[in-house]
């Protein structure tokens, strides 16, 4: 069993577009993200969720908004999409938010024409 | 606030040579310090870590880094490079160890050659 899933894996989309992400862990953490991996393979954290509840928010639009069902679920959903959007975005979890070890999804790769 | 500067984008090296990817920090507090490899499409996965502690850990396949205080370094090492570790290597470095505090390099692109 894969322990963080996201789908889908690619996704390719017009400009203005709204699209969803989704992501599940099955490893029983309490904390999860989501990172943009950019074309030159800087990661930058986006969001954090710990039991749900929101508390890391990096200086992303507010196009993007990240929502969480359950601990073991955070979707990211995406306005308006722009040009500037295309990346590889991770989703993550770790046991707690004051644990080190992070296990990462496989990316979905973004493509906004 | 803390940074990452990873020397070299791009490291290719012969199977069987030494692996050397550099990696210098900045900190203001005691950095937890960690490297994560990233296999093609794939996520990135944890390699090692160093917290407190013995300065020079040991990590899964063979790789080992060296936390100096006085360089502000960690390195990491592999005596004998494997084709399988071709890949892209990630520093991190988090103040406490903190998940949701990391600070990522920007990466560098092992190449492993016959």
């Amino acid at each position: 069993d894969t322990a963080v899933s996201q789908t889908p894996k690619y996704l390719v989309t017009q400009m203005g577009n709204d699209k969803s992400i989704k992501c599940e862990q099955n490893l029983g953490h309490d904390t999860m993200y989501w990172y943009k991996q950019d074309s030159k393979k800087f990661l930058k954290i986006m969001f954090s969720y710990n039991n749900k509840e929101l508390i890391i928010n990096e200086t992303v639009p507010n196009r993007f908004s990240p929502k969480s069902p359950d601990k073991a679920h955070l979707n990211l959903h995406i306005n308006s999409l722009e040009l500037g959007d295309s990346a590889v975005y991770f989703c993550a979890s770790s046991q707690d938010n004051t644990r080190e070890k992070l296990f990462f999804g496989s990316g979905t790769q973004l493509s906004v024409l | 606030a803390q940074s990452v500067t990873q020397l070299g984008s791009h490291v290719s090296v012969s199977e069987g040579a030494l692996v050397l990817l550099r990696c210098n920090y900045s900190s203001s507090v005691p950095p937890y310090l960690f490297w994560y490899v990233q296999y093609p499409n794939q996520g990135l996965q944890l390699l090692l870590k160093y917290t407190t502690g013995a300065t020079l850990v040991k990590g899964i396949n063979g790789f080992e880094a060296e936390f100096k205080k006085s360089e502000t370094s960690f390195h990491l090492t592999k005596p004998s490079a494997h084709m399988s570790d071709a890949a892209e290597y990630f520093c991190a470095v988090s103040p406490g160890g903190t998940a949701s505090k990391l600070t990522f390099g920007t990466g560098t692109r092992l190449q492993v050659t016959l």
